[in-house]
């Protein structure tokens, strides 16, 4: 995952806002990913933005992306104990593709 | 719906042992990839397959082989298991002209 970074850990309490924050390195990359990892399962597409676009909404989840900064983030709007996971951004190079580290969202009641 | 099926969610080993790791996906899909997942490491590729009988050495291909001789079908191969190969280890499929990838739900290997 050295090209793609991801912060490890994320605390929030319960109503709160998360923001997920990731640098990647390949700004040819078509397309930017948000995937989500539930305890002892596989990885969930969640969401992703065209490389053309700087921000993308789908119900509680907003992702930011700024080009220039090669910084793409993923905010979740009213957090859920339903929410903890964790959270995987990607990006593509030379058609695979390539994942940060994970950053692990706990959400306290 | 996409489905990525692997033979095992959990999978305990001893050291030396020859282990198949098998990854099934039903929607035609010509790519196929091998991933492992440590924790801080986030995932990283093993193996890849573009098409039946092709296969492509991923980022940490040492240790491991695949094999596939159906499209549906991607196997994983530890020819002689170690302990450093204890890990999360997840397959997933991608349709050619797309760049999303389905993933099974992993194997937890533990190797003693």
């Amino acid at each position: 995952g050295e090209d793609v970074e991801q912060s490890l850990f994320l605390s929030v309490r319960e109503g709160d806002s998360s923001v997920i924050n990731c640098t990647y390195t390949d700004s040819s990359s078509t397309y930017l990913y948000w995937y989500k990892q539930e305890p002892g399962a596989g990885l969930q597409l969640l969401t992703y933005i065209f490389s053309n676009m700087d921000m993308k909404q789908d119900q509680r989840l907003t992702v930011l992306l700024n080009k220039k900064d090669k910084h793409l983030s993923l905010r979740i709007a009213d957090t859920q104990t339903g929410d903890s996971a964790i959270y995987f951004c990607a990006e593509i190079k030379g058609g695979k593709l390539i994942f940060g580290q994970g950053t692990e969202l706990s959400v306290k009641p | 719906d996409v489905k990525v099926t692997q033979s095992s969610r959990y999978l305990v080993k001893r050291t030396g042992e020859k282990v198949f790791l098998e990854c099934v996906q039903d929607m035609d899909h010509e790519n196929m990839f091998w991933y492992r997942q440590d924790p801080g490491l986030g995932l990283r590729l093993i193996y890849f397959s573009y098409d039946v009988k092709m296969k492509e050495k991923g980022d940490i291909p040492e240790g491991y082989s695949v094999s596939r001789e159906k499209k549906e079908r991607f196997s994983l191969i530890l020819e002689s298991a170690s302990t450093n190969q204890t890990s999360m280890y997840l397959c997933a499929s991608r349709p050619s002209g797309a760049d999303t990838q389905y993933f099974g739900p992993g194997t937890r290997l533990t190797v003693l």
